[in-house]
């Protein structure tokens, strides 16, 4: 079965500081990984998605087959970057995403 | 720019009553989703829907249903509503397999509270 695990339920960083959020998932396949986020009041969205291989808002994040993680990543971190974050993997067919229970994250001033 | 639009954003019900969430998007995608979403735990699928008149469990299904008589419209009823149902509830579309790159897009959600 898929399963996305996401370690730690809230990290605290300081501003200026690096962040990693990590996500480890356990599938047999060639699964497709993203990051969502959700800013306080806001509607949950795509951050980025492993296929891209983008860098958005300075985050990037690295598939690792062998360690089978997906963990997020940001040189310096910013106030603004304070928010839910969910891991999610998906089956390369027509199926539903599979989420991790989210990491929340607080840039601390 | 997808919509998913959720008709509510916020409400208040009582314990047995049938209620009803509604979900519509504008960008005539075939897959649609329900999930809750409750603290400590993320995302829960609930209900998710191929195409019209087709549906599928997800992972807590218990205590609901769906219905999608059109394509851009999946709605999610809970039949007897308990307390155990209080949450946020978010609805979410994608296109097809064929495009399965493409991410899901979800709505605003509604929180449901169930007195």
């Amino acid at each position: 079965a898929q399963r996305v695990t996401q370690p730690e339920k809230l990290l605290s960083v300081f501003k200026g500081a690096p962040v990693e959020l990590k996500c480890n998932y356990s599938y047999s396949g060639s699964p497709e990984l993203f990051w969502y986020v959700q800013y306080s009041r806001q509607r949950l969205q795509l951050l980025l998605r492993h296929i891209s291989r983008e860098s958005i808002k300075g985050f990037t994040a690295d598939l690792n087959k062998g360690e089978t993680s997906f963990h997020l990543k940001k040189p310096f971190a910013q106030e603004e970057d304070s928010a839910m974050y969910y891991c999610a993997l998906r089956d390369s067919g027509n199926t539903p995403l599979v989420f991790g229970k989210g990491t929340r994250l607080s840039v601390i001033a | 720019d997808v919509k998913v639009t959720q008709s509510s954003r916020y409400l208040v019900k009582r314990t047995g009553e049938k209620v009803f969430l509604e979900c519509v998007q504008d960008m005539d995608h075939e897959n649609m989703f329900w999930y809750r979403q409750d603290p400590g735990l993320g995302l829960r699928l609930i209900y998710f829907s191929y195409d019209v008149k087709m549906k599928e469990k997800g992972d807590i299904p218990e205590g609901y249903s769906v219905s999608r008589e059109k394509k851009e419209r999946f709605s999610l009823i809970l039949e007897s509503a308990s307390t155990n149902q209080t949450s946020m509830y978010l609805c979410a579309s994608s296109p097809p397999g064929a495009l399965s790159n493409q991410p899901q897009h979800f709505g605003d959600g509604t929180r449901l509270s169930i007195l």
